[in-house]
């Protein structure tokens, strides 16, 4: 099946700092990529989507020029949460689809982060 | 109202039981449905389509009902290894690839 991946897995930074997730897609061009977001013991929350190339689609409450995306090709993805705070304390997951009959998603092993 | 809604559970049972779990959607102009599997601290993985006919995949089966607009899993033969959240999942018509994650139901199975 297809693999996607996501870097770092887990990482601790102090607040006010700025962190870059990466999001790849191994062995397919993911057309779309997704950025989620999940809080113990919720379900995930869809953050933006992004599109090869274009602007990400941000979801309402999520500020775009905190969580940056950039979908640069067709095989990698990047959120940087910018001035980090200990709310933003979360699992990040991102999930990548292509074009087709499917609508099925492929997740990226998350990436957790601890802001102290 | 949420747009997928599921109990939370967690539905504690007994390794060999049968487990059911329903999933109710908003959107009826919905047009792809999925169970997914997570277990803690875990990515989501994909556990099956869900198909208007229902389909089965050895211990799983999935139903969809479109006229209630609500979907279900049924586990047969429980096993240690069932116990995970599982995810109901909806794609809505013109939402592209975007899915509408569920809240989850959490099953617990034991020895």
């Amino acid at each position: 099946g297809a693999v996607v991946s996501q870097h770092p897995s887990w990482v601790i930074c102090k607040s006010g700092t700025s962190v870059k997730i990466e999001c790849r897609s191994l062995d397919f061009q993911a057309t779309t990529m997704f950025w989620y977001r999940q809080f113990p013991k919720q379900s995930l929350m869809l953050m933006a989507t992004s599109n090869e190339g274009s602007k990400a689609t941000y979801e309402q409450g999520v500020e775009k020029d905190k969580f940056l995306i950039n979908h640069a090709s067709l095989t990698l993805s990047t959120l940087t949460v910018t001035s980090a705070h200990p709310e933003d304390s979360s699992f990040y997951i991102c999930s990548a689809s292509w074009t087709g009959l499917s609508k099925e998603q492929y997740f990226g092993p998350g990436t957790r982060l601890t802001v102290t | 109202r949420k747009e997928v809604e599921q109990d939370p559970g967690p539905f504690n049972v007994p390794e060999g039981a049968t487990v059911a779990f329903n999933c109710t959607y908003s959107n009826s102009a919905s047009q792809s449905f999925f169970w997914y599997r997570q277990d803690c601290r875990k990515e989501p993985k994909l556990l099956m389509s869900v198909y208007s006919s229902g389909n089965e995949d050895g211990r799983f089966t999935a139903q969809l009902n479109r006229a209630s607009q609500y979907i279900s899993l049924l586990i047969r033969d429980s096993k240690l290894s069932d116990s995970a959240t599982y995810l109901c999942v909806v794609n809505g018509r013109n939402a592209g690839n975007m899915l509408t994650f569920g809240g989850g139901t959490r099953l617990m199975v034991k020895p």
